[in-house]
């Protein structure tokens, strides 16, 4: 059963750069598509991209300029940053895994709160 | 980039209703569509993957069905652990969008 953590700074400053760390265990980072997404308070699921162990990635296009996503199979770690960051993307970030390209998001983390605020 | 739009946005029902809660796509996505379950404070939870297919330890009055740009989520009978709000998810393209979500609530 894959876990995932996802570990965050909780309060960012406007114009800064979020990062986030999601954690594997119980599976190999080579045998899963990681995906963020994030949840503003009170609304919807905005997804934000996702990286294979290879490196290889894609990106929500309304976010791409901003979103680089990175791998450390030797930590079975992937990483998000988000740069230029406001108060609208303040919002509870997931880490997710799919077993494919073309496959639903079957593991999810818990969530990290991440605040924009000066 | 594909559209997910849900319907309706919200849905007021019983213990022991039907529901069905509908998900259109802005062009087709063949069955690359997901159904996903979020109570308050949790993460979401897989329930239907492929359109169709019951995700594990899913009860079986979960149902999803359609094709193309058309899917359904049907709850045969609403229990009390169902009060949620579900998400329909297309992973045809390499973007993957999510629909804006259906709050069903205790009627």
């Amino acid at each position: 059963q894959v876990q995932l953590q996802e570990s965050g700074p909780g309060l960012v400053k406007p114009s800064e750069t979020l990062s986030l760390t999601c954690t594997v265990s119980g599976g190999s980072i080579s045998s899963y598509y990681w995906s963020c997404i994030r949840q503003p308070p009170g609304k919807g699921l905005e997804w934000i991209g996702y990286i294979y162990y290879s490196g290889s990635t894609n990106y929500n296009p309304s976010l791409k300029s901003r979103v680089t996503m990175s791998v450390d199979t030797s930590k079975n770690q992937f990483s998000l940053k988000l740069s230029s960051v406001t108060a609208a993307d303040t919002a509870v970030y997931y880490c997710a895994a799919a077993a494919r390209s073309l496959a639903p998001l079957e593991y999810w983390g818990q969530g990290t709160l991440v605040t924009v605020s000066s | 980039d594909i559209q997910m739009t849900q319907s309706p946005s919200t849905l007021s029902a019983s213990v022991g209703d039907r529901v069905t809660i509908t998900c259109r796509a802005s062009q087709s996505i063949s069955s690359w569509l997901a159904w996903y379950q979020q109570k308050p404070g949790k993460a979401p939870k897989l329930l239907i993957y492929d359109a169709s297919s019951l995700g594990g330890g899913v009860p079986s009055r979960f149902s999803g069905s359609g094709s193309g740009t058309e899917f359904t989520l049907t709850i045969s009978s609403l229990q009390p652990d169902d009060f949620a709000t579900y998400y329909c998810q297309q992973y045809n393209s390499y973007s993957r969008t999510f629909g804006q979500g259906t709050k069903v609530e205790i009627k």
